[in-house]
């Protein structure tokens, strides 16, 4: 059964502490993996997406990379605004379907 | 310019009503989707259409029942609405199936009572 799962749920982070957020994926063929940021009472903001293990990208402090089985985002040096729901989604090989995983709250405290 | 927009943002409604979400977009994609948003924040893909043509249909009740006039505009009608429908519901559209990711409107909370 194809399914993402993202950890930690949540994370609180002191200004400046990097760090990682893990999604876990099992997905019959994928053909891409999406990060997106979700600030509250807003829709989901896209932010990358790779689409081969080994892949990386980056954007400002966010950094993404891509192995076969799971993704990664650091986040270096962060700050009070990176503070958000960070979601991880799968697109499967179809293109029709996309699985999204149940999200990192991410608190980055001054 | 807002590039998928929804309405309304909130909608409070009695059990057993009758209620619509409109949804319109402005980026000239050709795909436009409905996502439910439980509160635990977990997306779950409802319907998405390609050029007016539906092409997922999730097992949903069929009191929803999505309506795309146009490839810009994706409503969603919900008859005899029920506590378990409480949730966010966001509408989204891409271009090219999504490879390059979604543009997600601002959702809209339905709550019902």
């Amino acid at each position: 059964e194809d399914q993402v799962t993202q950890s930690p749920e949540a994370l609180r982070l002191q200004e400046g502490e990097s760090s990682s957020l893990n999604c876990s994926y099992t997905v019959s063929g994928l053909r891409g993996l999406f990060w997106y940021r979700q600030d509250p009472g807003k829709g989901p903001e896209f932010l990358f997406t790779l689409y081969s293990a080994g892949e990386e990208k980056e954007k400002e402090r966010l950094k993404a990379t891509l192995t076969k089985k799971e993704s990664f985002l650091h986040i270096t040096a962060p700050k009070p605004e990176d503070s958000a729901t960070y979601l991880c989604a799968v697109q499967h090989l179809t293109g029709n379907q996309f699985y999204f995983g149940t999200g990192t709250s991410l608190t980055v405290i001054p | 310019d807002t590039a998928v927009s929804q309405t309304p943002k909130y909608l409070v409604t009695q059990m057993g009503n009758d209620k619509s979400i409109k949804c319109e977009q402005n980026l000239g994609h050709d795909t436009m989707y409905w996502y439910k948003q439980d509160s635990k924040k977990f997306l779950k893909i409802m319907f998405s259409y390609n050029n007016k043509e539906l092409i997922i249909n999730e097992t949903v009740p069929n009191r929803f029942s999505p309506k795309s006039p146009d490839k810009a505009h994706l409503n969603l009608h919900i008859n005899s609405l029920e506590l378990g429908d409480s949730a966010v519901y966001f509408c989204a559209s891409s271009s090219r199936q999504g490879r390059y990711g979604y543009t997600f409107g601002s959702g809209t909370r339905l709550t019902v009572v």
